[in-house]
């Protein structure tokens, strides 16, 4: 069975500061797919990153950073430099390949509450 | 703003009460994804659609029932309302025929069982 497990449930943090994100997962597939979405205080679940099984290069994107470990089952993610507006709930998921072809449901970890004081 | 489109954005009713969701995919997409939101089980999956055929299942009750229609748009129906039936549902939205799809959210409908 799929899971993910987020640890953290709130996190806070003055502006500046730099915060990492865990995000540990369970799967019996040998090919499978990791996502973050952040929930700001609006609601909304917004994509930030997709990453799969088979592609461990960690990646950055301004402010942002992911490190995907297979051997640890982790896919964590880093904010640098943090700043008001990165206050959010912000979700990791897992998901599978449907009948090998298509992507399937996301199994989402409970979420990490990130406040960030200026 | 993701492309997806869901209606209305807040709704309060009784219960065993009926209720409608709708959601508009992204534009070329075919796939329609709900989710549920609550405190006590999180972002949980409910059913998937694409090209107006049921694809998978998740955690959804019988009391619930969705269909997606020619112009893929999608309804979720809620009947029989219980008050933990409250939750932000999510519809998202995705090519649906590849393993590189990513699913895209609406904005959420937030409903209010009282």
């Amino acid at each position: 069975a799929q899971k993910v497990t987020q640890a953290q449930t709130e996190i806070s943090v003055v502006e500046k500061e730099d915060v990492t994100l865990d995000c540990v997962y369970e799967t019996r597939d040998t090919t499978y797919y990791l996502f973050w979405y952040k929930q700001p205080p609006s609601g909304e679940l917004v994509f930030l990153i997709r990453r799969n099984s088979f592609d461990e290069q960690n990646e950055i994107s301004g402010r942002y950073s992911w490190n995907f470990q297979k051997s640890t089952s982790s896919f964590n993610f880093t904010i640098t430099a943090s700043q008001v507006v990165d206050s959010a709930v912000y979700f990791c998921a897992l998901s599978e390949a449907l009948r090998g072809s298509t992507l399937g449901r996301l199994y989402f970890g409970r979420g990490t509450q990130l406040t960030v004081w200026p | 703003d993701s492309g997806v489109t869901q209606t209305p954005k807040h709704l309060i009713t009784a219960t065993g009460q009926r209720v409608t969701l709708r959601c508009s995919p992204r534009s070329g997409d075919l796939s329609v994804y709900w989710y549920q939101q609550s405190l006590d089980q999180g972002l949980q999956f409910l059913i998937q659609y694409y090209n107006g055929e049921e694809r998978a299942k998740g955690n959804i009750l019988e009391r619930f029932s969705a269909q997606q229609f020619p112009d893929l748009h999608s309804e979720l129906n809620l009947s029989s309302l219980e008050l933990g039936d409250s939750a932000l549902y999510f519809c998202a939205s995705g090519q649906g025929d590849r393993v590189t799809d990513t699913q895209y959210f609406g904005p959420g409908t937030r409903l209010t069982v009282l």
